[in-house]
Parts: C-alpha cells; structure tokens; sequence
C-alpha cells in the first residue's frame, strides 16, 4: 500500500522568512502533485513533478522532487500572509489512485 | 468550463437513511475517483474509475458503492448513513496518464450523519 507522510502537520511562520515542507513517499510512484486548500474550498492544483530532480517555481513557492530518496519538498521563500493555507502533497499509482499526505497548515503572521 | 461538478454542496442525514452524491465531469476524463476529507487525515480514496463500466475499489470503501454507466457521472451511494461517514467528500477527474495529467477537483460535498 502507498503511504505518503507529510511534515509539518503545522507550521506557524513570520512574514518574510523561508520555510520548508517535506513529503516522503513509500513506493515508486509516476508523479508527485503539491495541491493548495484554502478552508471550506477545494483542492488547488499548484505543481505537478514528473521526474528525478525536477523543479518547479511559481511566485514564492518551489517544488523538487528526488525519487531515489522518495522525498518531495514545497519552499517557501519570502512567506507573506496570502499564503496561509493548507498544503498537500499527493502521488498517484497509474493516474487514476491520488494518494494524499495529511496536509501541513500553514500560518503566515505578521 | 465547469470541470468538475458536486451535487449537493450540504446534506444532513439521519443514521440508516440513503443518498446519491452526484458527481459530473465535462473534459471527457477517463478517471473519476471519490475521496473523503477528515481532520488530520489528508484526503483518502473510496472508489475509483478508469473508464466507464470499470470500477475499483480504494482504501476506504466500505458503506460505499459507485457506478459508471457514462464517462461524465460518477455517482456515489451511501445506502445506510452511519456517523462515521460524516466527512467532506470530493469528486476528481483526471486524463488518462501521460505527462503533466493532474486530477481536477470539485467543490466538495459537507455531508453529516446524525
């Protein structure tokens, strides 16, 4: 069974400062997707990472992937307060089985 | 573009009673799968589709069936409500694999079992 482990589960973070959450995952996987949630609403699609070493970068945020050490990370750089959501990362099995970590809840205070 | 549609968006039931949770896609998706959302436990998958007539089981299927008679609905029953199935369910489609395929998600539906 794939299990996906998330951490932090919450992450209370100043405006300005730089952070790190990490996903490790247990079996070989095809894709690892990072999604947003912002409360009550669905899941935002944020980045999807196909292979080894792949970087993804949109604004502040910044996603790798390293399938040898089955470890994805989300950095945040410069964390501001519209960031304050809840973060999941997901691997699939074939593109049709998402399976999700428990989210990490982030907090950007002034 | 609606992409992927969940109906209702609240329901509240009684302990034994049943309901359809409608689910509808409009980007010819082969995959649809159901999830549920509780506190502190990420989202976990009840049932998935690769295509229509084809159904499987997830990691939490039990007090659930689905079907899929065309490639745009995947409904989900619940024939007899318990209150653990109180939760946040979630509708997601996806294309069938090859590159950058993400899973679109609906707006989710609040569902209590009292």
């Amino acid at each position: 069974e794939l299990k996906v482990e998330q951490n932090p589960l919450f992450l209370s973070m100043q405006e300005g400062k730089n952070y790190t959450i990490y996903c490790n995952y247990s079996t070989t996987s095809d894709r690892l997707y990072w999604y947003r949630q912002d409360p009550g609403k669905s899941l935002e699609s944020l980045f999807v990472l196909l292979s080894n070493g792949a970087v993804k970068q949109e604004g502040r945020l910044m996603a790798s992937l390293d399938t040898k050490a089955r470890l994805s990370t989300l950095h945040i750089t410069a964390a501001v307060h519209d960031l304050s959501a809840t973060y999941f990362c997901a691997v699939d099995n074939a593109g049709n089985q998402f399976y999700f970590g428990t989210g990490t809840s982030l907090t950007v205070i002034p | 573009n609606a992409g992927v549609t969940q109906t209702p968006k609240f329901q509240v039931l009684k302990t034994g009673q049943s309901m359809t949770l409608q689910c509808a896609q409009d980007m010819n998706h082969e995959y649809m799968s159901w999830y549920r959302q509780d506190p502190g436990m990420g989202l976990r998958l009840i049932h998935y589709s690769v295509g229509a007539g084809i159904t499987d089981q997830g990691e939490v299927p039990n007090g659930y069936n689905v079907s899929r008679s065309t490639t745009e609905d995947f409904p989900l029953r619940l024939l007899s409500a318990a209150p653990s199935q109180t939760s946040v369910y979630f509708c997601a489609s996806s294309s069938d694999g090859e590159g950058d395929t993400e899973a679109f998600f609906g707006q989710g539906t609040r569902l209590t079992v009292v």
